[in-house]
C-alpha cells in the first residue's frame, strides 16, 4: 500500500543551522507530495507541496524537491530559527486529479531549535 | 482565512460513556471534512470522510457503529465515540477542504485536535 517514511526525531539544532528532514514514499501511480507543519497547540498547516517529478515546493525559507528516481521529498532550510520549532509531517496524495484529496502521512518529525 | 476549529481540545470520560467532538469551518463552507486518529509517535490515520448531507465513508477497519459521524451542515461535522473504552484513547484530528477553486479544493485545513482519555 501507499506509505510515507520520515526520519524519527527529535531533531535538535542551534539557531542558524542547516536543516534536513528526510522523507521517502511508496505509492502506486504518481502522487502529489506535501509537507505540513504543526506548531504547539495548533492544527496542521500546509507548508509546501509539489505535484509532479522535479517540482520544487518552497515557502518561508523551506524547500523540498520531488525526486521520482529516489522516491524522496526531503525538507531543507538553510538557516533555522527558534520559531521553526514544531512537528513536521510529510504526506502524499493520489487523488489530486479528481479534485479530492486523500492524504497518507508520515509519523512526523519534531524539530527543536535552541537560541 | 480557512480556519478550522475543533472542540473540545481535551476530554476525559468514563468507560462506557459516549463523547462528541465537533469540527467547525469558521470562515468557509466545507462540503467535505475528514476525521483522523493519531497514536503517540505514529502517523495520522484517516478514519472517515464526511460529506455534508450524506453518509460518511469509513476506511477499512474503522467501526461505523463505534465512531458515528454527522455532517449536518456546511460548517459542522461531529464525531461521536460511542461506548468509549480505554483503547479508544487517542488524539482525534479533523480537517476540511476549502471548496473554492481547483487548487484550493485540494488543500486540507486542519483543526488543532482533540485528546480523548477514557478511564
Amino acid at each position: 500500500g501507499d506509505s510515507v517514511t520520515q526520519m524519527e526525531g527529535p531533531v535538535t539544532l542551534s539557531e542558524e543551522a542547516f536543516l534536513t528532514i528526510n522523507c521517502t514514499y511508496t505509492a502506486t501511480g504518481y502522487p502529489s507530495l506535501f509537507w505540513y507543519v504543526q506548531y504547539p497547540g495548533e492544527g496542521l498547516q500546509l507548508l509546501l507541496k509539489a505535484t509532479k517529478a522535479d517540482d520544487k515546493g518552497s515557502n518561508k525559507g523551506f524547500e523540498a524537491t520531488y525526486r521520482k528516481e529516489t522516491t524522496s521529498f526531503h525538507l531543507e532550510k538553510g538557516s533555522v530559527q527558534v520559531s521553526d520549532s514544531a512537528v513536521y509531517f510529510c504526506a502524499l496524495s493520489l487523488g489530486m486529479n479528481t479534485g479530492f484529496q486523500k492524504l497518507v502521512f508520515g509519523t512526523g518529525t519534531r524539530l527543536l531549535v535552541s537560541p | 482565512g480557512a480556519v478550522v476549529s475543533q472542540h473540545p481540545s481535551w476530554v476525559i470520560c468514563k468507560s462506557g460513556t459516549s463523547v462528541k467532538i465537533e469540527c467547525r469551518s469558521l470562515d468557509f463552507q466545507a462540503t467535505t471534512m475528514f476525521w483522523y486518529r493519531q497514536f503517540p509517535k505514529q502517523s495520522l490515520m484517516l478514519m472517515a470522510t464526511s460529506n455534508e448531507g450524506s453518509k460518511a465513508t469509513y476506511e477499512q477497519g474503522v467501526e461505523k457503529d463505534k465512531f458515528l459521524i454527522n455532517h449536518a451542515s456546511l460548517t459542522l461535522s461531529t464525531l461521536t465515540v460511542t461506548s468509549a473504552h480505554p483503547e479508544d484513547s487517542s488524539f482525534y484530528i479533523c480537517s476540511a477542504i476549502h471548496p473554492s477553486g481547483w487548487e484550493a479544493k485540494n488543500i486540507q485545513y486542519f483543526g488543532a485536535g482533540t485528546r480523548l482519555s477514557v478511564l
